[in-house]
Order: structure tokens, then C-alpha cells, then sequence
């Protein structure tokens, strides 16, 4: 079947710009991840949603970010007046979920984000 | 507080082992994983370990985990080109979370 899916896969902006990038996770996975990867770093947790439930949204770095998932399906993340310490890969994972047990997390190719 | 520690880079020649290391600063970890991240690709899940484990093993995949020492190693026996990819270390203490390492890119030497 179709894995996680991401759009777009590179995206050059300019600072102060607005931009949104785009996640299709699994069909059925409830659970969704937003996670940024910067040159030489790890990944950093940025968001989860989970079903219903109220987001996690403890990674966030600033209030310049947000995301949402609309039906509990595509999640968007906002960037708003980029700057340039934002360029990064953003990765999106979907899970199924079972709490208490390990859910393993499948990966989108992420979105190359360049902010000039 | 949560860090991940891994090396940048490894390089071994074809048919070797190779021997990925991590160090992690929270006893409370339920959860240690290893992915995989190959180039325009998403990261994979390659394999993971309860807490509770100190040892697994999978195919060429051995994971051992030093919980006193919070060191995690991924061993890749008769390591192959196609094993070339950054190898991510991660922790966590719920279904969720994960707190990732920089990464150690492996390079297979044919």
C-alpha cells in the first residue's frame, strides 16, 4: 500500500514568508508526527496528534509554528515569517496506535525547506 | 534531562562487521529503537529493545543494551554496500516520543 507521503519535497522561501507543508500519512493510522532534521542533527520532535485527543505540541520551537489534522487524516504545518534558522528537513511519521506498546512510526521523504 | 549520543561516522570494509554505538542520558527509557535513513528516502525502522532486553537479535541485526551504562550498539554482521545509510539512535519513555541521535553515517567499502 501507499506509504507516508509529503508535499512539497523541496521548498525555497524567503524570510519573513509564510509556508505550509503538507503530510498524507497511512489510511487507518490514527497517530501522526511532525519531526525537523537539521544539517548534522538528529531528528527533533516537533508535534503528535493522536485520534481526538489534544495534540502534543511540547516541540514546537516558537509560536511561529502550528499544525493541524484536518478528519484525522492530512496534517499541515505552518511556518509563519520564516527565518532562516528554519531551513531543515520536516519529516512526517503515522502510526497505528496502541498505548502502552510500541507503535511503529513509518516515515514521509520529508520536505526540504530552504528559507533564503 | 533526554540526549542522545551517537558518532558521525563509520566506515568498514564489505563482508566486515560493523558495530554502531549510542549512549543515551535517561534511565527511564522504555523504548531503545535503531532506523535506518537512506538518501531521498524516509527514515526505516530496522529494529528495537525493551528496556528489560539485553540482547536481540534479528538475521544480521544484533542489538545489545548496557542499561548501567546506558550504551545501546547496533551490530551489522557481514556488512554490504546496500548497508551504506545514516543509522539513528533513539530513546523513549512513552508510545510516542522519540528522542533521536544525530546519526552515524555508515560507509561500506567494497
Amino acid at each position: 500500500g501507499a506509504g507516508v507521503s509529503q508535499s512539497p519535497s523541496n521548498k525555497v522561501t524567503e524570510k519573513g514568508k509564510d509556508v505550509e507543508l503538507r503530510c498524507d500519512p497511512i489510511s487507518g493510522h490514527t497517530a501522526l508526527y511532525w519531526y525537523r532534521q537539521s544539517l548534522g542533527q538528529g531528528l527533533e520532535f516537533l508535534i503528535y496528534f493522536q485520534g481526538n485527543s489534544a495534540p502534543d505540541k511540547s516541540g514546537l520551537p516558537s509560536d511561529r509554528f502550528s499544525a493541524e489534522r484536518t478528519g484525522g487524516s492530512v496534517s499541515t504545518l505552518t511556518i509563519q515569517r520564516t527565518q532562516q534558522e528554519d531551513s531543515a528537513v520536516y519529516l512526517c511519521a503515522s502510526s497505528q496506535w496502541t498505548s502502552g506498546r510500541i507503535n511503529e512510526q513509518f516515515f514521509g521523504p520529508g520536505t526540504r525547506l530552504t528559507v533564503l | 534531562g533526554e540526549d542522545v549520543e551517537q558518532s558521525l561516522f563509520l566506515s568498514v570494509r564489505e563482508g566486515d562487521s560493523s558495530v554502531i554505538n549510542c549512549t543515551y542520558t535517561d534511565s527511564s527509557s522504555t523504548y531503545l529503537y535503531w532506523y535506518k535513513q537512506e538518501p531521498g528516502a524516509g527514515l526505516q525502522l530496522l529494529t528495537y529493545i525493551f528496556s528489560n532486553m539485553d540482547m536481540k537479535q534479528d538475521q544480521r541485526l544484533t542489538v545489545l543494551l548496557n542499561k548501567k551504562d546506558k550504551h545501546l550498539s547496533l551490530r551489522i554482521a557481514d556488512t554490504q554496500t546496500g548497508d551504506s545509510a545514516i543509522y539513528f539512535c533513539a530513546e523513549s519513555k512513552s508510545s510516542y516520543k522519540l528522542i533521536f541521535g544525530s546519526g552515524t553515517r555508515l560507509l561500506v567499502r567494497p
